[in-house]
């Protein structure tokens, strides 16, 4: 298994630019979700989804758009970048996501974002 | 949220055992303490997680106090790969992981 990949590995935007990260992972889990994490900071969610469907935001949704239109992929859309969305970005799945929070997450190796 | 407080950073020698303490005088019943570590410029990694007894994987032991408000995540023979940011995080429900800002761990060669 590949895991949970991300693409791109890094990428440089100017401010207004739009564009998709890529999130994906061959486990068959059903939950995904995706997170930010600022310089010398922790993670902070943006958005999440418990399987093909179903989304929901998380604590830092604004300036991003999500869909889960396959069990497999998760992309996170921004559709006008400002300078704040620099970031590096995670992508992370579960596959007992609603077993009472016992599960076990495998996160991505992040896309590293800048924004001009 | 049921929070978390950790020392902002530690520091080991290597090969010796590590203790990473974590409060979380709040936790409910039905939370569960996860650790996961996040090494230089690499996502989390799940390390251990448990509910009321002591748990041992191949990475490391989590010990869990008989009240539940604090746990210490033990690794038992620090190398230099072991130097990363190591989260604690309750968890219960259907409630995605909520990440603070956990300790810096460093390990002098």
């Amino acid at each position: 298994n590949a895991g949970v990949t991300q693409t791109p590995k890094f990428q440089v935007l100017k401010t207004g630019q739009s564009m998709t990260l890529q999130c994906a992972q061959d486990m068959n889990h059903e939950y995904m979700s995706w997170y930010r994490q600022d310089p010398g900071m922790g993670l902070r969610l943006i958005h999440y989804s418990v399987g093909a469907g179903i989304t929901d935001q998380g604590e830092v949704p604004n300036g991003y758009n999500v869909s889960r239109s396959t069990t497999e992929d998760f992309p996170l859309r921004l559709l006008s970048a400002a300078p704040s969305q620099t970031s590096v970005y995670f992508c992370a799945s579960s596959s007992e996501f609603l077993a009472g929070g016992r599960d076990t997450q495998y996160f991505g190796p992040g896309t590293r974002l800048t924004v001009l | 949220d049921a929070k978390t407080t950790q020392p902002n950073s530690m520091e080991s020698n290597e090969e010796e055992p590590v203790h990473l303490p974590c409060n979380h005088s709040t936790i409910s019943g039905t939370d569960y303490i996860h650790w996961y570590r996040q090494l230089p410029s690499q996502g989390p990694e799940y390390v251990i997680h448990g509910l009321t007894s002591n748990v041992n994987n191949r990475m490391a032991s989590l010990a869990i106090a008989e009240d539940r408000k604090s746990s210490t995540l033990i690794l038992h023979r620090a190398t230099l790969r072991d130097a990363a940011v190591y989260y604690c995080i309750l968890r219960s429900g259907n409630t995605p992981l909520v990440f603070g800002k956990g300790t810096r761990l460093s390990v002098i060669a």
